[in-house]
C-alpha cells in the first residue's frame, strides 16, 4: 500500500547536537512538507519542496535544513542552532489539494 | 495573507451531545476548504472538504457548509460518541503559481465523556 513513512516515532537528543528525521513516501507525490507542532500553536510550516533538488523555506525555518536528492525522500536535519526543538514533527506529501501525512516523530532534547 | 482561525478548545461534550466547532478565514481569492481530524499520537487525516461556494462536506457524520458570504466552515456533528475525540483543524488551500499550500487553524481539542 502506498504511504508516508515517518521515522523514528519517538527521538532523544541532547542540547546542542544535530539530528536527522526520516521522511519517505511511495505515493509519487511531487510535493513534500514539514510542519513542528506545538500545544496550543497548531501546526507551521518548517520547509517545503515541490520537485527534487529544489526547497523552500516555510514561515519557521530558521534552526533546520532540509535535502530533496530523490522524490521519495524529504529528511529534515534539527541543528543545534534551533532554541527549541523539543516538539512533534510532521511530513506530508501532496499532489495538488490531496495531502497525505506521515504519523509524525515526537523529538526530545533533554 | 490567507488566515484561518477556530474556536478555541478545549471543548468537552457527553456522549450523544451535539457538535460545533466554529471556523472562519480569511483569503484573497475562493479557497477550498478543509476539516482534518488528528487521534492521539497520530498523523492528520482529512474528514471532509468543500471546493466551492454553498458546497457541503460530509464524513462519518461529520458535516460542514462552505459559506462564502459570511467566509465560514463550521464543523457539526449532531451526537458525537468517545470515539471523536481528537484535534480537529479547520484549513484552506488557494493554489497559486503551482503551490497547494495548507493553512491550518490552530486546532480544536475535543474530548467525549461517557
Amino acid at each position: 500500500d502506498g504511504g508516508i513513512t515517518q521515522s523514528p516515532k519517538y527521538l532523544f537528543r541532547k542540547e546542542g547536537q544535530n539530528v536527522t528525521l526520516s521522511c519517505e513516501q511511495n505515493l509519487n507525490h511531487d510535493a513534500m512538507y514539514w510542519y513542528r507542532q506545538d500545544p496550543g500553536q497548531g501546526l507551521r510550516l518548517i520547509y517545503y519542496s515541490q520537485i527534487v533538488n529544489d526547497f523552500q523555506k516555510g514561515d519557521i525555518a530558521e534552526g533546520y535544513s532540509v535535502s530533496r536528492e530523490k522524490k521519495e525522500s524529504f529528511p529534515l536535519t534539527v541543528t543545534s542552532a534551533q532554541k527549541n526543538p523539543t516538539a512533534f514533527y510532521l511530513c506530508a506529501s501532496s499532489i495538488m489539494e490531496g495531502y497525505t501525512f506521515g504519523s509524525g516523530t515526537r523529538l526530545t532534547v533533554v | 495573507g490567507n488566515s484561518v482561525t477556530q474556536m478555541e478548545g478545549p471543548v468537552t461534550l457527553s456522549e450523544e451531545a451535539f457538535l460545533t466547532i466554529n471556523c472562519t478565514y480569511t483569503a484573497t481569492g475562493y479557497p477550498s476548504l478543509f476539516w482534518y481530524v488528528q487521534y492521539p499520537g497520530e498523523g492528520l487525516q482529512l474528514l471532509l472538504k468543500a471546493t466551492k461556494a454553498d458546497d457541503k462536506g460530509s464524513n462519518k457524520g461529520f458535516e460542514a457548509t462552505y459559506r462564502k458570504e459570511t467566509t465560514s466552515f463550521h464543523l457539526e456533528k449532531g451526537s458525537v460518541q468517545v470515539s471523536d475525540s481528537a484535534v480537529y483543524f479547520c484549513a484552506l488551500i488557494l493554489p497559486g503559481a503551482g503551490s497547494y499550500q495548507l493553512t491550518f487553524g490552530k486546532g480544536t481539542k475535543l474530548s467525549v465523556i461517557p
